[in-house]
């Protein structure tokens, strides 16, 4: 049972560039989240999804896409990539009859 | 949409002193504040939770307050220790499925420093 994973671990982009992010999970969580983490700004919801098929906006869901094709695995991409991008990425999921919301260990992204 | 305040933004206690760390919120209708903690690098870690229908929860050298007239909840840690270093956030959820899907609205985070 690995929980959350993410992946990559750290990239570095260009402006413009694209790159997606992939988050899985083995829990069977019906809902999961991306978040994004800047100093001093906590973290800050960008898309979420509430099963399988289904995503929806965050706070901050503008240069962001996702999908969630499979229950277990919910993706961000990132289509042109900007400086003001660069942050750490967080993805969490949740379990439909429990609170507690799981993070995954982050993926460090710098934008040139 | 839900505001999460918390205070202070930095704090530094002496080794088996006791810390403090206060958030406010603004919607009523959140019913779930959970405490997260993070190490450097890591990933936040859920270390406390309350529901809107207590009042307070303990957890060894842990403890959670919350007011909900007031609207403002609290994380207590005794007799701190240096790995107990860390940034804290706290977090509301509101109680209905069509708000952001249960997602957590975060404070700014606390940076807790216990000194040997």
């Amino acid at each position: 049972n690995a929980g959350v994973t993410q992946t990559p671990k750290f990239r570095v982009l260009k402006t413009g560039q694209s790159m997606t992010l992939l988050c899985a999970q083995d829990m069977n969580h019906e809902y999961m989240y991306w978040y994004r983490q800047d100093p001093g700004m906590g973290l800050r919801l960008i898309h979420y999804s509430v099963g399988e098929g289904t995503t929806a906006k965050g706070e901050v869901p503008d240069g962001y896409n996702v999908s969630r094709l499979k229950k277990q695995n919910f993706l961000l991409g990132l289509e042109s990539a900007a400086p003001s991008q660069t942050s750490v990425y967080f993805c969490a999921s949740r379990g439909g009859a429990t609170d507690t919301q799981y993070f995954g260990p982050g993926t460090r992204l710098t934008v040139l | 949409g839900e505001n999460v305040e918390q205070h202070p933004s930095t704090l530094s206690v002496q080794e088996g002193d006791s810390a403090v760390i206060k958030c406010t919120y603004s919607d009523s209708a959140s019913n779930y504040f959970p405490w997260y903690k993070q190490e450097l690098g890591k990933r936040p870690q859920l270390i406390i939770d309350i529901r809107s229908n207590v009042g307070e929860k303990k957890d060894q050298r842990i403890a959670v307050t919350l007011n909900k007239t007031a609207k403002h909840f609290s994380l207590h840690i005794t007799e701190t220790q240096p790995e107990d270093s860390a940034v804290y956030f706290c977090a509301a959820r509101h109680n209905t499925f069509s708000n952001s899907g249960y997602a957590l609205n975060f404070g700014k985070g606390t940076s807790l420093l216990v000194t040997p």
